[in-house]
């Protein structure tokens, strides 16, 4: 069974910087991270293709230019490095397998910005 | 970008009785859309993708049709695991969007 697990969420201050982590097989998948403000909907935030696709990556308008997604793929691990949180970047993260629709999750991890 | 939206937002319902829900796109997305349900404090689970095909290990009770703007979600006959928030998105365009959510509440 496949599995994903997320790491690295906690307390940051407005304006600092976060790096969360995915760790599973994710073999020639691409990987999609989202977020759930508390209450709220879901949200996508980006994903990385597979090395065979090139490795590259995309992003929501909300987070471009403050967020990078990369992958190890002999570590089995993907990161998303955050930067210049904001107090709405609040909200616990998930990463899920594929970039269309993502068969299998992780089970999410909290991130608060806040001072 | 393209908007989501489901209706309707709560859906009372008696265990055993079967509930609709739609999902709505600003434009087409031909029928690359999938369903999620999720419960509180858990991660979201991959029902239909592709608007009708159900994901593995998903029961046959779980059925969607549509495509291009109009989608819907029929779960026939309510079990008490299927009270949930229920989610529809698009990944036919980036960014990904998805719809507010439909709750399936118990009536």
């Amino acid at each position: 069974e496949v599995q994903l697990v997320e790491s690295g969420g906690g307390l940051a201050q407005p304006g600092r910087s976060l790096r969360l982590s995915c760790t599973a097989s994710f073999g020639d998948y691409a990987l999609s991270w989202f977020r759930q403000a508390p209450g709220k909907g879901l949200e996508w935030v980006g994903f990385i293709r597979s090395k065979a696709y090139s490795g590259t990556t995309d992003y929501a308008a909300s987070v471009k230019g403050r967020f990078t997604i990369s992958r190890d793929d002999s570590r089995s691990i993907a990161y998303l490095q955050m930067n210049s949180l904001k107090t709405e970047d609040t909200a616990v993260y998930y990463c899920a397998r594929g970039s269309g629709w993502c068969d299998y999750w992780g089970q999410g991890t909290l991130v608060t910005v806040s001072s | 970008e393209i908007v989501m939206t489901q209706s309707p937002a709560t859906l009372s319902v008696s265990p055993g009785e079967g509930a609709t829900l739609s999902c709505r796109a600003s434009q087409s997305v031909s029928s690359n859309l999938a369903w999620y349900q999720q419960k509180p404090g858990q991660a979201p689970r991959l029902l239909i993708y592709d608007s009708s095909t159900r994901a593995t290990g998903i029961p046959a009770r779980f059925s969607g049709g549509g495509s291009g703007t109009e989608f819907t979600l029929t779960i026939s006959s309510l079990q008490s695991e299927d009270f949930a928030v229920y989610y529809c998105q698009q990944y036919n365009d980036w960014p990904r969007t998805f719809g507010q959510g439909t709750k399936v509440e118990i009536k």
